[in-house]
């Protein structure tokens, strides 16, 4: 692994069915995000962790939870997915420490729920 | 709302040709971004400013703090610069994350 790693690359989902997107992150970062990608809109923060154990909120939440079990590993579930959550989803991940680094992206998810 | 904005939306250009794409955000930040995302691509992530300008190559990134704007310059351009440029910010005191501009479309022909 190098870098940052999310799992499935693209997924068709039955609206109603729950689905966890995976990301694994090998840099050692404290701080990881979930953003979702829409046309027209951009990019919009879902739910971050500063610190393995620690989560947080983002701008559209709802429908969306996350977990922080440990540093390399940021998981974020669907829990009755519905078509409005049809979208790209990218993790990232940063350094939280006082001069925070770049952001590194994975390779993004794309998620179509009919 | 904090708002990143962009500009232009779209811009096609002619190989060579030196490219400018402005952001503007509305309150204090820690840090800017410029990414980079190819269609049907991941982001990458091009430059990170808190001040000043950086150089990478054919592309500079320049902040001003005080006006709260920021520039990408691409210069000699070519047709692998195509592709989607976005800004994103880090404000200060506020929830964790980014908070993103739409992105400009960039084509340069050959």
């Amino acid at each position: 692994i190098a870098g940052i790693t999310q799992a499935p690359t693209s997924q068709i989902l039955a609206a109603g069915r729950r689905m966890t997107l995976r990301c694994t992150q090998d840099m050692r970062h404290n701080a990881m995000y979930w953003y979702r990608q829409d046309l027209g809109l951009g990019l919009r923060l879902i739910h971050y962790s500063n610190t393995a154990g620690t989560t947080g909120k983002g701008e559209v939440p709802d429908g969306y939870s996350v977990s922080r079990a440990n540093t390399d590993d940021f998981p974020l579930t669907l829990a009755s997915a519905v078509p409005s959550q049809t979208s790209v989803y990218f993790c990232a991940s940063s350094d939280s420490g006082q001069g925070r680094t770049e952001a590194f992206f994975g390779q993004g998810t794309r998620l179509t729920v009919v | 709302k904090n708002e990143v904005e962009q500009s232009p939306q779209n811009l096609t250009a002619q190989e060579g040709e030196f490219i400018t794409i402005n952001c503007s955000y509305s309150v204090g930040i820690s840090a800017l971004h410029w990414l980079q995302q190819h269609p049907g691509g991941g982001i990458v992530s091009l430059f990170m400013l808190s001040s000043g300008k950086k150089k990478h190559g054919r592309l500079i990134a320049t902040i001003n703090i005080q006006e709260k704007h920021s520039s990408l310059h691409i210069t000699a351009s070519h047709p692998r610069d195509s592709a989607v440029y976005i800004c994103a910010v880090r404000y200060r005191g506020g929830a964790d994350g980014l908070t993103f501009g739409k992105g400009t479309h960039l084509i340069i022909q050959p």
